[in-house]
């Protein structure tokens, strides 16, 4: 079974910290993806990656940044987290020959 | 670019009872189409997907869903309703260009079951 792990279920930080959002698979899928979820809008795209050290920006992209420096990693920045980045986060990954995501537990992140 | 329609918020259904969400979707070519499933405090599981074939796909846990291209529709149902079933739902498409072929979710559906 394709297994996503993201490294904590809930996390508190404060206003202005530097956040590091970690998702590891272990299926060797080249694309790896970052959303957030939000009541009533559904998972919006933030970034996703497409290979190693390859990363495109999604429908939200705008105080986040991404990582990739292996093909399992994907990494999620907040480099000054606010509020209003208060939400779940989910990662996914796929193969390049298949449209299925594999998803993550998720990351329930609160800002204060 | 593609957009997703999940009309109905929130559904109430007893137990036992049959189930339809909706789900609409606009994009310019064959669709690539997907329902998938979220239980409290997890991530999202697939139920099902449709790439091309049969209209009628079944998935896993007794639902199916069927693509109708001139309602631009791919509606999930389920004939007898479990209390497990009680989660959110959420439908997506598939874009076929782009470099990694994202999904573009719906806002989701929220299932409770009444015992």
């Amino acid at each position: 079974d394709v297994k996503v792990t993201q490294s904590s279920r809930y996390l508190v930080k404060r206003t202005g910290e530097k956040v590091f959002l970690e998702c590891v698979q272990d299926m060797d899928h080249e694309n790896m993806f970052w959303y957030r979820q939000d009541p009533g809008l559904g998972l919006r795209l933030i970034y996703f990656s497409y290979d190693v050290k390859m990363k495109e920006k999604g429908d939200i992209p705008e105080g986040y940044s991404v990582s990739r420096e292996k093909k399992e990693r994907f990494s999620l920045i907040l480099e000054s987290a606010s509020t209003n980045q208060t939400s779940m986060y989910l990662c996914a990954s796929r193969s390049q020959e298949n449209y299925e995501q594999y998803f993550g537990p998720g990351t329930r992140l609160t800002v204060t | 670019a593609q957009s997703v329609t999940q009309p109905d918020i929130h559904i109430t259904v007893s137990e036992g009872a049959s189930l339809e969400l909706r789900c609409n979707y606009s994009y310019g070519a064959t669709p690539y189409l997907f329902w998938y499933v979220q239980s409290p405090g997890q991530g999202l599981q697939l139920l099902l997907k449709y790439f091309s074939g049969d209209t009628l796909v079944q998935g896993i846990k007794g639902f199916e869903a069927e693509f109708k291209r001139s309602q631009s529709s791919f509606n999930l149902r389920k004939p007898s309703v479990h209390w497990s079933d009680a989660a959110e739902y959420f439908c997506a498409v598939g874009a076929s260009s782009g470099s990694a072929r994202q999904l573009t979710f719906g806002s989701g559906t929220q299932l409770t079951v009444l015992p």
